[in-house]
């Protein structure tokens, strides 16, 4: 039971480039997430997903865009990656327990810097 | 809209003594969740405690102990007789329990805590 893995771990983009950041759970759980954290501001949500197939946007969407064609994984899209696009980026996962949800657990984060 | 607030940017203590993080909210959802996290120097998150707006009771476990209050809108953590271990940057975060929140987190600012030895 890995629990919540991302991949890369670290990335360094060139401004306009694109990249995929690529999350997954082996906990089946229903909803899934991606927050960005900058010094001083703490995590903010990007995007996330109640299940399989659908997506909503978050606190600070602009600039990506994210799928969910499987339960376990969820994709954080950059189309064309900006310097304040530079963050450490968490995808976390939790499940509806029938009355509200649970717990969210957390990947080991992945660093992006872009030039 | 959900606000979290640490106003304690960073705090420096000496291993053995206790420490306090505040953690102050808002929210107008009646039915909501409290949560510290914790993010040693490795980078990962660590969930600690998940509290209840309903459950006003104070928790403890081991060194660590939480104060809910609710008049106040605050959701303190306390480490009794801190080690350099606990070193890390402690986040305080809300969520609403309703079905349509779908659990997002507020987070707050985040504590920066530095024990020396």
């Amino acid at each position: 039971n890995a629990g919540v893995t991302q991949t890369p771990k670290f990335r360094v983009l060139k401004t306009g480039q694109s990249m995929t950041l690529l999350c997954a759970q082996d906990m089946n759980h229903e909803y899934m997430y991606w927050y960005r954290q900058d010094p001083g501001m703490g995590l903010r949500l990007i995007h996330y997903s109640v299940g399989e197939g659908t997506t909503a946007k978050g606190e600070v969407p602009d600039g990506y865009n994210v799928s969910r064609l499987k339960k376990q994984n969820f994709l954080l899209g950059l189309e064309s990656a900006a310097p304040s696009q530079t963050s450490v980026y968490f995808c976390a996962s939790s499940y509806w327990a029938g009355v509200s949800t649970d717990t969210q657990y957390f990947g080991p984060g992945t660093r992006l810097t872009v030039l | 809209a959900q606000k979290v607030t640490q106003a304690q940017t960073e705090i420096s203590v000496v291993e053995k003594e206790d420490v306090t993080l505040d953690c102050v909210y808002e929210t107008r959802d009646t039915t909501y969740y409290l949560f510290w996290y914790k993010q040693p120097p490795s980078g990962e998150l660590v969930f600690l405690i998940r509290r209840n707006s309903f459950d006003e009771q104070n928790e403890i476990s081991g060194r660590y102990s939480w104060n809910f209050q609710k008049s106040t809108s605050s959701f303190n953590f306390t480490i009794t007789a801190s080690q350099v271990v606990d070193s890390a940057v402690y986040f305080c975060a809300l969520s609403d329990a309703g079905g349509t929140s779908y659990g997002k987190l507020t987070f707050g600012q985040g504590t920066i805590l530095t024990v020396h030895p």
